[in-house]
């Protein structure tokens, strides 16, 4: 089946400071979504993006979809990012293609 | 986002007991999911449905059943619940079918804890 690679898989920042998570992906996709697990485990959508560059408010994304890859951007973090990023996708073939495959997650931390 | 909740939030139980988790959906989604969250091996589909009395196995679906007798109620069975089914169990749905077209992005329910002991 698709294998999905995120890194970094932590990551630790100060207040204030930008981060570039990234996410790749071995076979061509039909869906490519980013969430956010927050600290009480509620699974948040970021982005549906499987193609093209979207922003929303200090998060934007980006999927090079001919490339397999997907970047989340994090500009000024706040202590309210922290917790589990998480890339899924749907391949666009193949017997799997039914769900969405999770890769294992970058656990971001942001300290005041 | 699509109004999804699930009930109950939390539930412990003992091993051989039947359990119900339900699934309640306000978007009118035709597609729903069953996943179940694990340490180690992340988000894992259980069983899914394409409509109403249309389900079909996932990739973890031994030891569970559905039911879908309405779109907006997606209903999780754990026949004799065991200490390995322990888990977090999210509810999603998606507009569109999961592969293929526009507007399949999923979105998910607040999860419900279940332990066995």
């Amino acid at each position: 089946g698709i294998q999905v690679e995120q890194s970094p898989p932590d990551l630790i920042l100060q207040e204030g400071a930008n981060s570039t998570l990234r996410c790749n992906f071995s076979d061509s996709v039909n869906n490519l979504q980013w969430f956010h697990q927050n600290p009480w485990g509620q699974l948040i959508n970021l982005f549906y993006i499987p193609s093209g560059t979207k922003q929303n408010g200090r998060l934007s994304a980006t999927t090079v979809a001919t490339e397999r890859y997907s970047l989340l951007y994090i500009s000024s973090s706040q202590t309210t990012d922290s917790g589990v990023y998480f890339c899924a996708v749907i391949p666009r073939s193949g017997g799997s293609n039914y769900k969405l495959t999770f890769g294992k997650g970058t656990l971001l931390t942001v300290n005041p | 986002d699509a109004g999804i909740t699930q009930s109950p939030r939390h539930k412990v139980t003992e091993t051989g007991t039947p359990v119900t988790l339900r699934c309640h959906q306000t978007e009118n989604h035709r597609y729903m999911y069953w996943y179940r969250q694990d340490p180690g091996h992340g988000l894992r589909l259980i069983h899914y449905s394409y409509g109403v009395k249309d389900t079909d196995k996932g990739e973890v679906s031994d030891g569970y059943s559905v039911s879908r007798s309405k779109t907006e109620d997606f209903l999780l069975t754990l026949e004799s619940a065991t200490s390995s089914q322990t888990s977090v169990y999210f509810c999603a749905t998606s507009l569109n079918p999961p592969s293929g077209g526009a507007y399949n992005e999923q979105f998910f329910g607040p999860g419900t804890r279940l332990t066995v002991l």
